[in-house]
């Protein structure tokens, strides 16, 4: 089994630039979180979907950032434009949902850094 | 925002010595899960606690859950140089199901 598949790990760009980051959770999971983690903190919930469904995405920045997961299988964040505060650490996680645990299993990270 | 907060932010420690580390969190919940993570990866899920137990162990790890305190600590047993790692606690909340995590401490074990 692969795990959960993010790419790319690292990304440089310059402010007001585009980027997008995507995400091949572990397949046959329904459940896929994308998380922020900043240096030094836990990561922080951006959105939650449940299938091809966000179910959570209260802390998602809207007017620069959104998200799909077509088909219900791997999902896309993007951010447009980027700003100097987006540097951090950009998880995805996926989870099966099973007994309501909510156990997850997370890919490696894609590192943005803006400047 | 955090649900959960890790004591201390960062605990430096002998091999062979054991590591404890505390989560507070502010609301009921259903469970609550520990993960590590290594520099530069992705958290690794170690152990769940649910709501309704005490205690749980596994290998060399030992959870507690204390609900009426809102508590829980992660104990580490005989601790090797390759458990230095970050460790997160994260809850779910009741009556929610999305899991959050606290800030997390910082481990060093040195040989």
């Amino acid at each position: 089994e692969a795990g959960v598949v993010q790419s790319p790990r690292y990304k440089i760009i310059e402010k007001k630039q585009p980027v997008a980051f995507w995400c091949n959770p572990i397949s046959g999971h329904n459940t896929l979180y994308w998380y922020r983690q900043n240096l030094g903190q836990g990561p922080e919930l951006l959105i939650r979907y449940e299938n091809e469904e966000a179910v959570d995405d209260s802390q998602l920045p809207k007017d620069r950032f959104s998200a799909e997961r077509l088909k219900g299988v791997d999902s896309t964040l993007k951010i447009q434009p980027a700003e100097l505060g987006d540097s951090a650490v950009y998880l995805c996680a996926s989870g099966d949902g099973l007994s309501g645990a909510n156990v997850l299993t997370f890919g490696a990270g894609s590192r943005l850094t803006v400047l | 925002s955090q649900q959960g907060e890790e004591d201390p932010q960062a605990l430096s420690i002998q091999e062979g010595e054991n590591a404890t580390m505390n989560c507070s969190y502010k609301t009921s919940i259903n469970n609550l899960q520990w993960y590590r993570q290594n520099s530069g990866r992705g958290l690794v899920h170690l152990i769940l606690i649910r709501s309704n137990e005490r205690e749980k162990h596994s290998g060399r790890l030992r959870v507690t859950l204390d609900t009426s305190k809102k508590s829980s600590s992660l104990l580490i047993t005989a601790s090797r140089a390759a458990d230095t790692a970050s460790y997160f606690c994260a809850t779910v909340p009741f009556g929610y199901s999305t899991l959050t995590f606290g800030k997390g401490t910082m481990l060093l074990v040195s040989p």
